[in-house]
């Protein structure tokens, strides 16, 4: 299975852009980019998934090196509600269909 | 949101009793899961369902089992809770094996 590896936390500025590092260097070519974020004591939420291409929705943006061994999640305009702990997980293809989440980012938006 | 309900959303019992939880969802999504997720261990996989009947285990499934007897209801059973089964479960639904997941809002669990 595809490790990914992220920073344990990182700090932004209330209305900045936060920009999220997740690396996947053994990423095999079927396997997709998910992010998932949890705020404090609730079930995790979907953020966005990508294979190859760069992927926007209302929530972020996915931005996926073209090795795809790297992708960086962006928000755009955080807010103190995006304080989370952010899950950058690789998944789909084969065997390998389930969700496994590792340690993740606790990102902390400061006012 | 997602339908989909977890119960109890809190229960304490006493070591050596049987408890089930139960997942339920409203979506008629053909994958569901159950995750606990403990303090410096993250969430981790107990046992999934890829339909009804259907079901395999995670990564941590020793002394948990499930049932999923129709597409909405997938129960989760401590045939025999230990201290160290307490914990925070969360169950997820999904569409397919390799799309997003969906997860409740968890069932806070404490065996004394």
């Amino acid at each position: 299975d595809a490790k990914t590896t992220q920073p344990t936390s990182m700090d932004c500025a209330e209305g900045r852009a936060a920009n999220l590092p997740c690396n996947h260097s053994t990423i095999s070519g079927n396997e997709y980019v998910y992010w998932y974020r949890q705020i404090h004591s609730q079930g995790p939420q979907y953020i966005i998934h990508g294979l190859k291409n760069n992927e926007t929705n209302e929530m972020a943006s996915l931005i996926i090196t073209e090795d795809r061994k790297s992708s960086t999640l962006i928000l755009p305009h955080a807010t103190l509600r995006d304080t989370a702990v952010y899950y950058c997980i690789v998944m789909g293809g084969g065997s390998n269909y389930k969700l496994t989440f590792g340690k993740g980012t606790l990102l902390t938006v400061n006012p | 949101d997602a339908g989909i309900t977890q119960s109890p959303r809190h229960k304490v019992t006493e070591t050596g009793t049987p408890v089930t939880l139960r997942c339920h969802q409203t979506e008629n999504h053909r994958y569901m899961y159950w995750y606990r997720q403990d303090p410096g261990h993250g969430l981790r996989l107990i046992h999934y369902s890829y339909g009804v009947k259907d079901t395999d285990k995670g990564e941590v499934s020793d002394g948990y089992s499930v049932s999923r007897s129709k597409t909405e209801d997938f129960l989760l059973t401590l045939e025999s809770a230990t201290s160290s089964q307490t914990s925070v479960y969360f169950c997820a639904i999904s569409v397919a094996a390799n799309t997003e997941a969906f997860f409740g809002q968890g069932t806070r669990l404490t065996v004394v």
